[in-house]
């Protein structure tokens, strides 16, 4: 079964530094989404991403968030200047148009 | 707006026992809805899921759905549950805008099988 493929599986970072969690989707597939989920709390939506632009954004997707394709593979999720609070598992997801929304295995960021 | 509920966030259960973790929504357009389900530290794997047609459901591992438009329910069960399903299932739809598909979860179910 095709797999949508998250690095690094676990990241430590200092409260303020930049991290970019990296996702490459299954192959032809259109719509990338980023979710996050803080430890005991429900799955979140951040962003969803369409024919190279955002298609919709949480209120939580705010300016330290961005997100890009930068080669036509990978998937990014930036966080400019991370805060305790952003700890969290952060899960890519992609489909291929369909209703069916493949995730991968998640993120682990621990801010410090 | 939307919502999904998952009333229970703890199910205890016996290994060979039935269980039904239930989930209901509101929306005030038609949905598509969702079960997946998170391992202890892995990701989220789709269970199965309704999009139209027949409102009973099956997906992998012997779960079973049943869409109920009523009571806008969408109830998962299984006739008998071995250690190897616990986990944490979470309830998700998506609203049938015409726009992205994007899933609003619910707070989850723990289902914890015992000996």
């Amino acid at each position: 079964e095709p797999e949508v493929t998250q690095t690094p599986s676990h990241q430590v970072t200092q409260m303020g530094q930049e991290v970019i969690l990296r996702c490459v989707p299954i192959s032809n597939h259109l719509y990338f989404y980023w979710y996050r989920q803080i430890l005991g709390q429900k799955v979140e939506f951040l962003v969803s991403f369409y024919n190279n632009e955002i298609s919709e954004k949480s209120e939580i997707f705010d300016d330290q968030f961005s997100v890009e394709r930068p080669d036509g593979s990978n998937f990014t999720l930036k966080i400019r200047s991370t805060k305790l609070e952003d700890s969290a598992m952060y899960f890519c997801a992609t489909a291929g148009g369909g209703s069916t929304i493949y995730f991968g295995e998640g993120s682990w960021l621990t801010v410090v | 707006a939307q919502s999904v509920t998952q009333l229970d966030s703890q199910v205890p259960v016996f290994e060979e026992a039935p269980v039904e973790l239930r989930c209901n929504y509101s929306s005030s357009v038609s949905v598509y809805l969702f079960w997946y389900v998170q391992y202890p530290n892995q990701g989220l794997q789709l269970l199965l899921k309704y999009l139209s047609g027949s409102t009973l459901v099956k997906g992998i591992n012997g779960f079973e759905a049943e869409f109920n438009k009523s009571q806008t329910s969408f109830h998962l069960r299984k006739p008998s549950v071995h250690i190897s399903d616990t986990a944490e299932y979470f309830c998700a739809v998506i609203l049938l805008t015409g726009g992205g598909n994007k899933l609003t979860f619910g707070t989850g179910t723990q289902l914890k099988v015992e000996l």
